[in-house]
């Protein structure tokens, strides 16, 4: 079992691009949680998301952030028009079918913004 | 919304000795508790868990306990090991509609010295 696979693990955007970062959870798993993590800072929840549905999404951003889990694929998360302030760490997480609580992060996708 | 607190935020003992970290929450209907535990650049890693269920829970050289009433809980290392450096997070959660979300408190950084 790979674990929770993210990508990539390092990405740099001038102000005003697009970042897409990617998130396969672990085999069977069908949650995936969105984190960020600014510099030396805690983790700070985002967005939790099921296969095609968004089921809570109380610590995204209003603007410029959104956020999927297509029926195929690896989840995104979508961050347009990019500003300093979003230079971060982003840690995708999941958990199994059951509901159970335990998360499995991965590795984070780091974004520096120039 | 949860809230978690975590104290102290830096925290160094000597090789042997123990270190102990609290956190206390919010939410009475919370009843998931894990600690994690970052090294620097790295994902958080779950290195024990309680739940509400449960008043004290032992892996080894780390304990975590639960007081549901005054609704704290705290790590605790014993014989601490240089390898224990990095920052501890604990979390809190309930069970949401068939996932989890955990609220982080904001991390403990452990040095353990020489």
């Amino acid at each position: 079992n790979a674990g929770v696979m993210q990508n990539p693990r390092h990405l740099v955007r001038r102000r005003g691009q697009e970042a897409r970062l990617r998130c396969s959870p672990m085999k069977g798993h069908s949650h995936v949680y969105w984190y960020r993590q600014l510099p030396e800072e805690g983790l700070k929840f985002m967005v939790y998301l099921q296969k095609e549905n968004i089921i809570d999404e109380s610590g995204m951003p209003k603007e410029r952030f959104s956020a999927e889990f297509p029926k195929e694929g690896p989840s995104i998360l979508r961050i347009q028009q990019v500003v300093r302030g979003d230079s971060a760490a982003y840690f995708c997480a999941s958990s199994p079918n059951s509901g159970a609580n335990v998360l499995t992060f991965g590795a984070g996708s780091r974004l520096t913004v120039l | 919304g949860e809230n978690v607190e975590q104290h102290p935020s830096t925290l160094s003992v000597q090789e042997g000795d123990s270190a102990v970290i609290k956190c206390t929450y919010s939410d009475s209907a919370s009843n998931y508790f894990p600690w994690y535990k970052q090294e620097l650049g790295k994902r958080p890693q779950l290195i024990i868990d309680i739940r509400s269920n449960v008043g004290e829970k032992k892996d080894q050289r780390i304990a975590v306990t639960l007081n549901k009433t005054a609704k704290h809980f705290s790590l605790h290392i014993t014989e601490t090991q240089p390898e224990d450096s990095a920052v501890y997070f604990c979390a809190a959660s309930g069970f949401t509609g068939g996932g989890n979300k955990l609220t982080f408190g904001t991390g403990t950084q452990l040095k353990v010295e020489l």
